[in-house]
């Protein structure tokens, strides 16, 4: 069994301060871990994802995530955030289905709001 | 095609109707799920294909949900008695193999009045 905890369904931040989204997993089987982001009337785009290998995963548009195993947790940064940042950003964690498939458990979402 | 397609991009429909959802997935790509996303909440794992084949159809809430894909490529998720709590945005995602990374369409919003 597997599940996603995002914490903060709004998060607000000014542009040009640091961005910080807040993920906690829980996993029977190492985990592959996601973030995805949501534009309005979008589909969902992948911005990063940790599968093996080095904890601090780097990805599209400045953001960057660190897996920490002793806290099950998958936090979501980016130094300096952008008013182009403003969506619904979804952490999800993904493990090999009875089926054999790899289907994506998603957290409930946070919406981030950029301030002038 | 450039991306996953879905269509429609809405669909409104009356309490007991009858609805089908489609996507087109990237070309080539073997891999198809389905998704369903209630409001403010995230994606639910509905079913996902190889092939033609459903691998896993766990996330399929009873029998009145059903998906196929004959030719490995578009699928269709069809819904019979529609009721209003199977109000949500539907999304399909493919991949070119099982365990590579999903791209997701702009999903369908489904609402049964």
């Amino acid at each position: 069994a597997q599940s996603v905890t995002q914490l903060g369904s709004h998060v607000s931040v000014s542009e040009g301060a640091l961005v910080l989204l807040r993920c906690n997993y829980s996993s029977s089987v190492p985990p592959y871990l996601f973030w995805y982001v949501q534009y309005p009337n979008q589909g969902l785009q992948l911005l990063l994802k940790y599968t093996t290998g080095a904890t601090l995963v780097k990805g599209i548009n400045g953001f960057e995530a660190e897996f920490k195993k002793s806290e099950t947790s998958f936090h979501l940064t980016k130094p300096s955030a952008h008013m182009s940042d403003a969506a619904e950003y979804f952490c999800a964690v993904s493990s090999i289905s009875s089926g054999s498939a790899r289907q994506l458990t998603f957290g409930s979402g946070t919406q981030l709001t950029v301030l002038p | 095609g450039a991306g996953v397609s879905q269509t429609p991009s809405n669909k409104v429909t009356e309490k007991g109707k009858y609805v089908e959802l489609r996507c087109d997935p990237i070309s080539g790509h073997t891999a198809l799920y389905w998704y369903r996303q209630s409001l403010g909440q995230g994606p639910e794992f509905l079913i996902y294909f190889q092939g033609t084949g459903a691998a896993d159809d766990s996330g399929l809430p009873n029998d009145r949900f059903f998906a196929v894909r004959p030719e490995g490529s578009v699928s269709t998720l069809k819904i019979q008695r529609t009721e209003r709590g199977d109000s949500a945005v539907y999304l399909c995602a493919s991949s070119s193999q099982a365990n590579t990374e999903a791209f997701f369409g702009q999903g369908t919003r489904l609402t049964v009045v």
